[in-house]
This record gives C-alpha cells, structure tokens and sequence, in this order.
C-alpha cells in the first residue's frame, strides 16, 4: 500500500525537552510539508520541501527544524525554543512542489501534548 | 496574494437534507482550488478539486462544488446527508506564482454536525 505515514499517533514530553516526530511517504513524491492545526486555525505551514537535501521556512517556522535526506523521509524537530508546541501535526506529501494542480496527501497526523 | 474564507465555522443539519458549507477565495491569478475532508484525529482527503476545467466540479461521497468566478465562490454541495459525513471541511487553494508556488493556502475550516 502506498501513503504516508507517522509515527507516534500520540506523544507526551516534558517542557524543555526537544522531540522528533517521523514522517515517511512509499508514493516516491518529491515534495514534503509539515503542517501544525490548533482548533479553529486551521492548518498553518512549518516547513515544506521541494527535494532532497532542501527544504523552505513556511509561515511558523520558529522552534522547528527538519531534514531532508532522503526523498522519502522528512521528520520534524520540535525544539525547547517553541513557546507552544502541544498541536497537532500533519506532514503531507506530493507529486512535485510547483504545479498548483497536484493535490497534497496526508498522512494521519501525530498530536504532541508537551506537561 | 492568495487567500481562502470559509463562511460558517460550524453547520449543522439533519439527515437527509442538503448540505451547503461556503468558500469564497481571493486570487489574482486564475486558481486552483480544493475541499478536504478531516475526521476527527485523522489526516485530511482530498474530496475535489477544480483546476480550471469544468467549473462543476464532482468529488467523492456524493459531494460537488461549483467554481463562480464572478462571486469569487467554490462552495461545497451534497443532496442529501449522511451521519457519516460529520466532520471538518477545508476549503484550500493553490499559491499560484514565487517562490512558493504549488503550497496550499488553508481556511480555517467548517465543522459539520449531523443530526439523526
């Protein structure tokens, strides 16, 4: 079967702590995304990647990192340095980055809860 | 720039009646635009998109959404409701020019009740 996955479905830290959440995709996209959602936000971009070993800040990028060293792996860090990180987290993936027309597919989402 | 407004952050209806959850967008360009769908705790699907083809654009679950360029508008449709179809709806669209393009645009999202 080909999609998205991520891994853990939930996760619990302690304040300061940093976090890595994994994303993988088997639909050979090249491009990446994470997404944060908070209630009623709907989805805000962290970061996106076009290619390999390349990525992009998106809208909300402060207190994250990423990687992107393989076409099919992109996992998010969530750093001490993020004020509020208990969200939940998307990362999708598409065909290519640039055609408007690809529609991005989603995995099923990682909800960080940091006490 | 792009930007993407959903009308009605909550809508609830009974069973079997129509559903109407409204998008109106703002594009110089011409766009693409997209409806997903979220269940509660779950990844978003892809129910449609318009791509300047036909404008009555035919998704999955029975769903449909109309592009009005003169009202600015891509409102999502259904006949007849299903319990099944209570969940959260985005209405999406596509930057389409710099260094960005090809990211999407999310609005904030329509919560959709179904009443037995």
């Amino acid at each position: 079967d080909g999609g998205i996955t991520q891994s853990p479905k939930y996760l619990f830290r302690k304040e300061g702590q940093n976090v890595t959440l994994s994303c993988e995709q088997n639909l050979n996209h090249d491009a990446m995304y994470w997404y944060r959602q908070d209630p009623g936000q709907g989805l805000r971009l962290i970061y996106y990647s076009q290619i390999v070993n390349d990525f992009q800040k998106g809208d909300i990028a402060e207190g994250y990192s990423v990687s992107r060293e393989k076409k099919e792996s992109f996992p998010l860090t969530v750093t001490s340095a993020q004020k509020n990180p208990t969200a939940f987290y998307l990362c999708a993936s598409s065909i290519e980055a640039s055609g408007g027309y690809n529609e991005q597919f989603f995995g099923p989402g990682t909800r960080l809860t940091v006490l | 720039a792009q930007s993407v407004t959903q009308l009605d952050s909550h809508v609830s209806v009974s069973e079997g009646t129509p559903v109407l959850l409204r998008c109106n967008y703002s594009s110089s360009y011409s766009p693409s635009l997209f409806w997903y769908v979220q269940h509660p705790n779950k990844g978003l699907q892809l129910l449609l998109k318009y791509t300047s083809a036909a404008t009555l654009v035919k998704g999955i679950n029975g769903f449909e959404a109309e592009f009005k360029k003169s009202e600015t508008s891509f409102h999502l449709t259904k006949p007849s409701a299903h319990m099944s179809d209570a969940a959260e709806y985005f209405c999406v669209v596509s930057v389409q020019y710099g260094g960005s393009q090809g990211n999407l645009i999310f609005g904030k999202g329509t919560k959709l009740s179904v009443k037995p």
